[in-house]
């Protein structure tokens, strides 16, 4: 079966410091890999997404970048983090119509 | 663009109660439809799909109800129970496209 890991569950981040939050899934091959945020009270934002090695979709402009050194692995990454970048980012993979989440990561940013 | 939208921000059911979670949609291109439950800091979990050659798909206490023509769709609880208190999402995609579009969700609050 397939499993999705998302790390660190929670993160605490001084404003100005880069961010590299990892994603990796399990028991699938070629996958798409994507990127979400959901801020408190609100809905998922799509924030990147991949169809394939070193192939990465942007849907926000922001100061956050993607990349997928490996077909099964994910990343999101920033230079200098925002006070702004505060929330809930979630990982997610689908295959055939469907889409499934990792269990997500918390990002602070002080 | 929010091409998929849920304008019930909250929903409050007695235990036992059916629960009725809207979602509508304005591209007519859509052919597949899901809702997620999440709790809170966790990552969404699927619930159930639909395609839109289907006007109902049925899991046990969970049914969702397609309206193509007025670009619906509805998912039903019956019983609900307290544990069903989550947030649920719906979202869309069209079939061999990679993206999915979410509304912004719907708390459902089940009360005992």
């Amino acid at each position: 079966s397939q499993t999705i890991h998302q790390w660190p569950a929670t993160l605490v981040q001084p404003v100005g410091s880069p961010l590299s939050l990892e994603c990796t899934v399990e028991g699938t091959s070629n996958p798409n890999l994507y990127w979400y945020r959901q801020a408190a009270g609100r809905g998922l934002q799509l924030l990147f997404y991949s169809v394939g090695i070193g192939q990465i979709s942007s849907e926000v402009p922001q100061n956050l970048s993607a990349s997928r050194p490996q077909d099964r692995q994910f990343i999101l990454s920033s230079k200098k983090l925002l006070l702004s970048d505060s929330s809930f980012y979630l990982c997610a993979w689908s295959k055939n119509n469907e889409q499934f989440f990792g269990p997500g990561t918390r990002l602070t940013v002080l | 663009d929010q091409q998929v939208k849920q304008n019930s921000p909250s929903l409050s059911v007695q235990e036992g109660r059916i629960s009725i979670l809207n979602c509508d949609y304005t591209n007519s291109m859509f052919d597949y439809f899901l809702w997620y439950k999440k709790y809170p800091a966790e990552g969404p979990t699927f619930l159930i799909s639909i395609s839109s050659i289907k006007d109902k798909n049925e899991d046990g206490r969970f049914t969702v109800f397609l309206n193509k023509s007025a670009k619906h769709l509805s998912l039903h609880i019956v019983p609900s129970q307290p544990g069903d208190s989550a947030v649920y999402f719906c979202a869309a995609s069209v079939d061999n496209f990679n993206k999915f579009y979410f509304g912004s969700g719907t708390k459902l609050n089940v009360k005992p």
